[in-house]
């Protein structure tokens, strides 16, 4: 049973160009969660999505970001015209979406440097 | 200015001894909370979980009390070995929503 999948693994931008981040949740899961981690820090809440649907989108930034996940294919989180403070660790989280107290399962993360 | 990373908290433990990391989280509301481990390059590892009616859980090795009073989590590692070194968050969740992490923890296992 595949765990959760990002790819890829590492991306490399210059100022100014478009980032694509992408996450295959579980099998099974419905939910779709994203978070970012800059170094020697906790990860931070940016947005949660279920199949066609925003959540809760509270953590995103409100320029240049933006993150879908559709009926068929996986969730996308997309970042245009990169800054340097956008190098990170990305990792996507997913969960079953059954009940009100359901674990998060990651994925290894996109290391994203922006030159 | 230009503000400066901050460096995790870190606890140093011998191969065999008991470790315990603690964590203070925000929000009296959580009703779920998770510890997770991260090694080096990889994403956060579920180790054990807990329900806000619930004060003690345990896992294999390990063991997390839960106090409402003080909004204080705490992971007890029983035996720990080499292979347990690695950053520790704690995070806690409301109704099944986004996890909201804390800072973290870096346990060395010397041997």
């Amino acid at each position: 049973n595949a765990g959760v999948m990002q790819n890829p693994r590492h991306l490399v931008r210059r100022r100014g160009q478009e980032a694509r981040l992408r996450c295959s949740p579980m099998k099974g899961h419905s939910h779709v969660y994203w978070y970012r981690q800059l170094p020697e820090e906790g990860l931070k809440f940016m947005v949660y999505l279920q199949k066609e649907n925003i959540i809760d989108e509270s953590g995103m930034p409100k320029e240049r970001f933006s993150a879908e996940f559709p009926k068929e294919g996986p969730s996308i989180l997309r970042i245009q015209q990169v800054v340097r403070g956008d190098s990170a660790a990305y990792f996507c989280a997913s969960s079953p979406g059954q009940g009100t107290l359901k674990e998060q399962f990651f994925g290894p993360g996109t290391r994203l440097t922006v030159l | 200015g230009e503000s400066v990373g901050l460096h995790l908290p870190t606890l140093s433990v011998q191969e065999g001894d008991n470790s315990i990391i603690n964590c203070a989280y925000s929000n009296s509301a959580s009703d779920y909370f998770i510890w997770y481990k991260q090694e080096s390059g990889k994403g956060p590892q579920f180790i054990i979980d807990i329900r806000s009616n619930m004060d003690k859980r345990q896992g294999q090795r390990v063991t997390v009390l839960l106090n409402k009073t003080v909004k204080h989590l705490s992971l007890q590692i029983a035996a720990t070995q080499p292979g347990d070194s690695a950053v520790y968050f704690c995070a806690e969740n409301i109704r099944g929503g986004k996890l909201i992490f804390g800072q973290g923890t870096e346990l060395s296992v010397k041997p």
